[in-house]
């Protein structure tokens, strides 16, 4: 069964850094793309950023780009978010998710919990 | 960006009856070299993540009851629930991988009439 556990959300002060990790288990961790989605509260999906099984390729919405940093450690089984610059509208339940699919295109099949950031003075 | 709109807002629905969303792509999400529609739906349940429904406009996810079905092409979608059941109110949710950033539509509410 496909596992995944963030963490690494915290109440940080405008301009300041934080950095998620997406705990992965029940799946061949380097043979899917990741994906960071985020919510709001009270609002919709934002798709974030998103990290082919490789890590040779990295996408970023442009809210984020230039500020946030998307990786992964495949011997970790482990997904990671790096976040800088942070502005109270990055605000949001940051959920990690697993990307399936083949040469054809790749989907959201598998989300985590999520884990809260809070960006307030 | 392609921007994804849902349509309504917002849908009560008697239990029993038949539930239809809309989702409407800015530009097309169809690739014409395999015939895809890069379009999944997802609904959301209050307190938890997302869960996929249907992939390609019109797969259904193992284990989703055969009530939900996705339909459509190019630019304009449709998830259908046949007969609603009281666990199936939620938020739901498009979203197209056709091209980044994989923008999700803005929800569509469904309660219970």
């Amino acid at each position: 069964e496909v596992h995944l556990v963030e963490s690494g959300g915290d109440l940080v002060q405008p301009g300041g850094s934080l950095r998620l990790s997406c705990a992965a288990s029940g799946f061949t961790f380097s043979s899917h793309a990741m994906t960071w989605v985020r919510q709001a509260p009270g609002k919709g999906l934002e798709w974030v950023s998103a990290i082919s099984g490789s890590a040779g390729s990295t996408f970023y919405a442009d809210s984020v780009k230039g500020r946030f940093t998307i990786s992964r450690d495949n011997s970790k089984n482990t997904l990671y978010l790096q976040m800088n610059s942070l502005r109270v509208e990055d605000t949001a339940l940051y959920y990690c998710a697993r990307e399936t699919g083949s040469s054809s295109g790749w989907f959201i099949d598998s989300w985590g919990q999520g884990t809260l950031v809070t960006v307030s003075s | 960006d392609i921007v994804m709109t849902q349509s309504p807002d917002s849908l009560a629905v008697s239990l029993g009856e038949r539930a239809t969303i809309n989702c409407k792509s800015s530009q097309s999400v169809l690739y014409s070299s395999n015939n895809k529609s890069y379009l999944a739906w997802f609904h959301q349940k209050p307190g938890q993540p997302p869960k996929l429904l249907i992939y390609w406009a019109s797969i259904r996810e193992s284990g989703v009851p055969d009530r939900f079905s996705g339909s459509g092409s190019g630019t304009d979608f449709t998830l259908t629930i046949s007969s609603l059941q009281a666990e199936d109110v939620a938020v739901y949710y498009c979203q197209q991988y056709h091209s980044t950033p994989y923008t999700f539509g803005q929800g569509t509410k469904l309660e219970i009439k």
